[in-house]
């Protein structure tokens, strides 16, 4: 069974700053990867996800994730953070076949963005 | 389009009370999932379905059934209220139900639910 470890329960960054969310998975072979974000009051929204391929993924919002085999580590980055970034983002892991019951996702990362 | 809607939005019960949490999607998606979110531990799934007449357990079934009657509902029944579930409750659809992760998993808002 895979799993999936996000170190960081809350990251606080300055208006303006980057931002690296970390995300480290454990699957036998190559997983698909996913991170989702989650607004107060909301459902979760799809950010990005890694299948195959390129291992530099873009995502909506100016937002991209790299997945490192080498690392187990599918980390999200952000060049310039907004205000409008606070929110909890969830790191996911799924075998490559099955559907999304077989998804298993992180416990989250809280983003506060201070002024 | 509405999307995925769950109602209602907050619920309190007492220990042993039943009730219905509703979800409905208008996308013609075959998948349907409830999950339920828990400070520290994520979403964990309680049940799925992959279309009318099939329904599956996921990690976390006990206290909690389901149906699929219709493509478009998804209803979530508590027979017998407990602490323990409170929690915040999402319902899930996607349009495939072969696996194909392709398809996004779109989230409905949300049920807050607290037992006392």
């Amino acid at each position: 069974a895979q799993s999936v470890t996000q170190p960081d329960i809350h990251i606080t960054v300055s208006e303006g700053a980057s931002l690296e969310l970390r995300c480290n998975y454990s699957y036998g072979a190559t997983p698909y990867l996913f991170w989702y974000v989650q607004s107060p009051g909301q459902g979760l929204q799809l950010l990005l996800k890694y299948f195959s391929g390129d291992t530099l993924v873009q995502g909506i919002k100016g937002f991209e994730a790299e997945f490192k085999r080498s690392q187990s580590s599918f980390n999200l980055r952000k060049p310039s953070v907004h205000w409008s970034d606070a929110a909890e983002y969830f790191c996911a892991v799924a075998p490559n076949s099955g559907g999304y019951q077989k998804v298993t996702f992180g416990i989250g990362t809280k983003l506060q963005v201070i002024p | 389009n509405a999307g995925v809607t769950q109602t209602p939005k907050f619920q309190v019960l007492k220990t042993g009370q039943s009730m219905t949490l509703q979800c409905a999607q208008d996308m013609n998606h075959e998948y349907m999932s409830w999950y339920r979110q828990d400070p520290g531990m994520g979403l964990r799934l309680i049940h799925y379905s992959v279309g009318a007449g099939i329904t599956d357990q996921g990690e976390v079934p006990n206290g909690y059934n389901v149906s699929r009657s219709t493509t478009e509902d998804f209803p979530l029944r508590l027979l017998s209220a407990a602490p323990s579930q409170t929690s915040v409750y999402f319902c899930a659809s996607s349009y495939s139900r072969t696996g194909s992760y392709n398809s996004p998993l779109h989230f409905g808002n949300g049920t807050r639910l607290t037992v006392t």
